[in-house]
């Protein structure tokens, strides 16, 4: 079975403070995929960033960057000088590559999400 | 414009009377996949289809009912509704799983009394 788990339930931080999100998951297979997704106070769900479990290398786009761990299982979300609008519930998520004969790729597991509040 | 779109957005009804939430995708996508959200426990998946007539069951699938007639739809039936339905869904779809980033509609909030 596959699992993830984003241990901070909420953050508060101020503007320009950095922040850093855990995701730790876990799954047999040595193949999959990891996702992060935003969902701002106006509901909808955004796509972030993808990363295959072959790829460790750790990735940068603007303010947000993600470091990604398989020796920890871990692939933690970093947002640099956070703003106001980067307030909203983040998404951790796990996606297996499929195999033959199997189905269970077509699951996607999510974390509980992390409630970050950035104040003024 | 490339969307998910997804009715009724609010809905309340009472136990019982079935209902069916509709979603619709114009990306040609294969993949196609009903979540459920409810605070503290994040996304959890109800069902999901590869494809046409192809479809399994998620981590929650329980008192729910999915078909996939046709490429664009994936309709999320409840036969018979109770208060622990009442929750947060969302569409979503996907060009290939599992790699391809899943486009989500903008939600359905339902309320069973």
């Amino acid at each position: 079975a596959q699992k993830v788990t984003q241990a901070q339930t909420e953050i508060s931080v101020v503007e320009k403070e950095d922040v850093t999100l855990d995701c730790v998951y876990e799954t047999r297979d040595t193949t999959y995929y990891l996702f992060w997704y935003k969902q701002p106070p106006s509901g909808e769900l955004v796509f972030l960033i993808r990363r295959n479990s072959f790829d460790e290398q750790n990735e940068i786009s603007g303010r947000y960057s993600w470091n990604f761990q398989k020796s920890t299982s871990s692939f933690n979300f970093t947002i640099t000088a956070s703003q106001v609008v980067d307030s909203a519930v983040y998404f951790c998520a796990l996606s297996l590559k499929p195999y033959a004969g199997g189905t269970s790729y077509g699951k996607l597991t999510f974390g509980q999400g992390t409630i970050l509040t950035v104040h003024p | 414009e490339a969307q998910v779109t997804q009715n009724p957005r609010y809905l309340i009804t009472v136990t019982g009377k079935k209902l069916t939430v509709t979603c619709s995708q114009n990306m040609n996508h294969e993949y196609m996949s009903w979540y459920r959200q409810d605070p503290g426990l994040g996304l959890r998946q109800i069902y999901y289809s590869m494809n046409v007539e192809v479809t399994d069951k998620g981590d929650v699938p329980e008192g729910y009912k999915v078909s996939r007639k046709e490429k664009r739809n994936f309709p999320l039936i409840l036969e018979s509704p109770s208060p622990n339905q009442t929750s947060l869904y969302f569409c979503a779809s996907s060009l290939a799983r599992p790699k391809g980033e899943l486009f989500f509609g903008e939600g359905s909030r339902l309320t069973v009394l």
